[in-house]
């Protein structure tokens, strides 16, 4: 069965360091989107793409995280400098549903743990 | 996105049926009612939708009050691994929705 691809799994990092985060989704899925989970809560929407194009990063503090989606497949989300607050695990999910399609099941990875020092 | 409320824990005895409910009273009438888990350090998973009839698959079954007000998702014969935190997500009727997540139900399946 296809499943999302996440990595690194773990990453400690000291803070004012960069880190990145590298998604590849389902193949042929249209969508990705990128989610935060801070411990003890729900995950939350950081940007979403549609193809290689954004299409909300309203929640995505814009300072220090960026995130591209190059040629619509795989995408890169990166964190420079990351502070102590950033601790989370970080979740890529896809979906093949396209902005007017019906249906919105998403598939995520096994999301990357940044621990910030 | 029509904001949902579910409690906070439940607990259910393995092979016994397991019933999570949802309100969702503010839900608009084209908006879906999706759930997810989420089982111990790893993603959300995708269980079922549906927008006004029963729904059932190989997973579980969601049954949708006629006002549309509340949902209940069934698991009819839990075992320990459905110990899991689970959500109850409305969405819009379009595709490539964001989901918006509550604090979820943590289920704990005991033998």
């Amino acid at each position: 069965e296809a499943e999302v691809a996440q990595s690194p799994r773990y990453k400690i990092t000291e803070k004012s360091q960069a880190v990145a985060f590298w998604c590849d989704p389902i193949s042929g899925h249209a969508t990705l989107y990128w989610y935060r989970q801070i411990l003890g809560q729900g995950p939350e929407l950081l940007v979403q793409f549609q193809d290689e194009s954004v299409v909300d990063d309203s929640q995505l503090p814009k300072d220090r995280f960026s995130a591209e989606r190059l040629k619509g497949v795989d995408s890169t989300l990166k964190i420079q400098p990351a502070e102590l607050g950033d601790s989370a695990m970080y979740l890529c999910a896809s979906s093949l549903a396209a902005s007017g399609s019906s249906g919105n099941e998403q598939f995520f990875g096994p999301g990357t743990r940044l621990t910030v020092l | 996105d029509a904001k949902t409320t579910q409690p906070p824990s439940m607990d259910c005895a393995e092979g016994r049926a397991a019933n999570l409910p949802c309100n969702h009273s503010t839900i608009s009438g084209n908006e879906y009612v999706y759930w997810y888990r989420q089982i111990h350090s790893q993603g959300p998973q995708y269980i079922i939708h549906g927008l006004k009839n029963n729904e059932t698959n190989e997973m579980a079954s969601l049954i949708i009050t006629e006002d549309r007000k509340s949902s209940t998702l069934i698991l009819p014969h839990a075992t320990l691994r459905d110990t899991a935190v689970y959500y109850c997500i409305v969405s819009a009727p379009r595709g490539a929705q964001k989901l918006v997540f509550g604090q979820g139900t943590r289920l704990t399946i005991n033998p």
